[in-house]
């Protein structure tokens, strides 16, 4: 069955103090690793999609990169406005069009 | 730009009223998802559709229906609500096989 952990539950960080959340996955053949971000209230706002171990995206202060077990998605220097709940989830080769979602992890930056 | 919209951001129903919750896509997407969000639950599916006049239950459809008449609009169904309903709703597009955009979502209260 296609599982997705996201570890810690809730992270918080001083501005400008790097850090990585992880994404765990288990999955019969991946298809596809997608990171989003949520604010309270809010819809979920795509980031990255991640196809290959090895493959790595980067927007801004985020980067995210992709195992064949896991992903990390690592901050740079962050400002209090990336706060928010980060979501990741994993396509397989047998899941047809469904994704399967983390629970997220809560970052709060503070300034 | 993607862009994914839903009829409502917030929507307050009484137990047994039915309820209709709309979503309209601009992407020329294939497939649409209806999730449910809850605090500790996370993101779960009601029922998604691959097709214009297709549709798929997804982990929770009990209680929900959907009807896709044209591509672009997906329409959840609550045929007579109850307060365990009240939850956050999120509408969702992709291409086959492809991320998924979500709407900004509706916060259903259902007294």
């Amino acid at each position: 069955e296609d599982q997705v952990t996201q570890s810690p539950e809730a992270l918080r960080l001083q501005e400008g103090e790097s850090s990585s959340l992880n994404c765990s996955y288990t999955v019969s053949g991946l298809r596809g690793l997608f990171w989003y971000r949520q604010d309270p209230g809010k819809g979920p706002e795509f980031l990255f999609t991640l196809y290959s171990a090895g493959e790595e995206k980067e927007k801004e202060r985020l980067k995210a990169t992709l195992t064949k077990k896991e992903s990390f998605l690592h901050i740079t220097a962050p400002k209090p406005e990336d706060s928010a709940t980060y979501l990741c989830a994993v396509q397989g080769s047998s899941s047809a069009s469904k994704i399967i979602f983390g629970s997220g992890t809560r970052l709060s930056i503070r300034p | 730009d993607v862009k994914v919209t839903q009829s409502s951001r917030y929507l307050v129903k009484r137990t047994g009223e039915k309820v209709f919750l709309e979503c309209v896509q601009d992407m020329d997407h294939e497939n649409m998802f209806w999730y449910r969000q809850d605090p500790g639950l996370g993101l779960r599916l009601i029922y998604f559709s691959y097709d214009v006049k297709m549709k798929e239950k997804g982990d929770i459809p009990e209680g929900y229906s959907v009807s896709r008449e044209k591509k672009e609009r997906f329409s959840l169904i609550l045929e007579s609500a109850s307060t365990n309903q009240t939850s956050m709703y999120l509408c969702a597009g992709s291409s086959r096989g492809d991320t998924q955009y979500f709407g900004p979502g509706t916060r259903l209260t259902v007294l």
